[in-house]
């Protein structure tokens, strides 16, 4: 299985509103609705911020927001903030072999 | 607090083993898969391979597969990582995982800071 397909890079202003895209294939993405987004400053491991392709754990800000269409699941940061600068990667299931797919990740600049 | 301590970083030379420990706290051990990966430089995240701790069955991706062992013990809530046959391509960050079980299906909401391993002659 191959890894998953991220942007090298997104970036947008204070305030605004910016979408990562994660495409797949029929045998990740395509196929289950266990796609997770971890968020990674520099030097730090990474920090789940949405699992279940649209599901926030306790604490992570709401302006995080998560959705699947087809091979594709997306990030949606809204309102954007400063301190939201960091590598997003996301994460599907895929079943037997290697059963965890990556991103190679993409760095959000604010 | 949950929390997973991993060992220090490490360098080795070509053809040599890493054992790489996790040490987990503020959570029940044994009621959660643990899982390995590792991040190479300028490189993302790859899934090698995860342990249950209460049965010690174990599972590999199959670029890992008769290279990687995993083993847990119980009594001091530590799991350890052991690859075989370094090569400089196994140079990364190591990073073990706790399992996200019913409440964070299929993801990885603990992680443990990461390990350096770094192989040169």
């Amino acid at each position: 299985q191959s890894a998953l397909t991220q942007p090298a890079s997104v970036s947008g202003s204070p305030g605004q509103s910016i979408t990562v895209s994660c495409t797949g294939t029929n045998n990740d993405i395509g196929s289950y609705n266990y796609v997770s987004w971890y968020q990674q400053h520099p030097g730090k491991a990474p920090q789940l911020i949405i699992y279940a392709v649209k599901k926030r754990p306790s604490g992570v800000s709401v302006r995080f927001s998560g959705s699947k269409s087809g091979n594709t699941a997306s990030l949606t940061i809204s309102g954007l903030q400063a301190e939201d600068e960091a590598v997003y990667l996301c994460c599907s299931y895929a079943g037997t072999g290697t059963p965890y797919l990556f991103g190679s990740g993409t760095q959000v600049t604010v | 607090q949950m929390q997973l301590e991993q060992s220090a970083a490490e360098v080795l030379k070509p053809g040599a083993s890493v054992r790489v420990s996790c040490k987990a706290s503020g959570y029940t051990f044994s009621n959660y898969f643990l899982h390995w990966l590792r991040q190479a430089p300028g490189l993302g995240l790859e899934w090698m391979a995860w342990i249950d701790p209460n049965s010690g069955e174990t599972d590999f991706a199959p670029n890992f597969r008769g290279r990687v062992t995993l083993t847990s013990d119980k009594s001091i809530n530590t799991a350890y990582m052991e690859l075989s046959r370094l090569t400089s391509a196994d140079t990364a960050l190591y990073y073990c995982a706790r399992g996200g079980a019913a409440t964070f299906p299929l993801s990885f909401p603990v992680w443990g800071q990461g390990t350096m391993v770094g192989v040169s002659s």
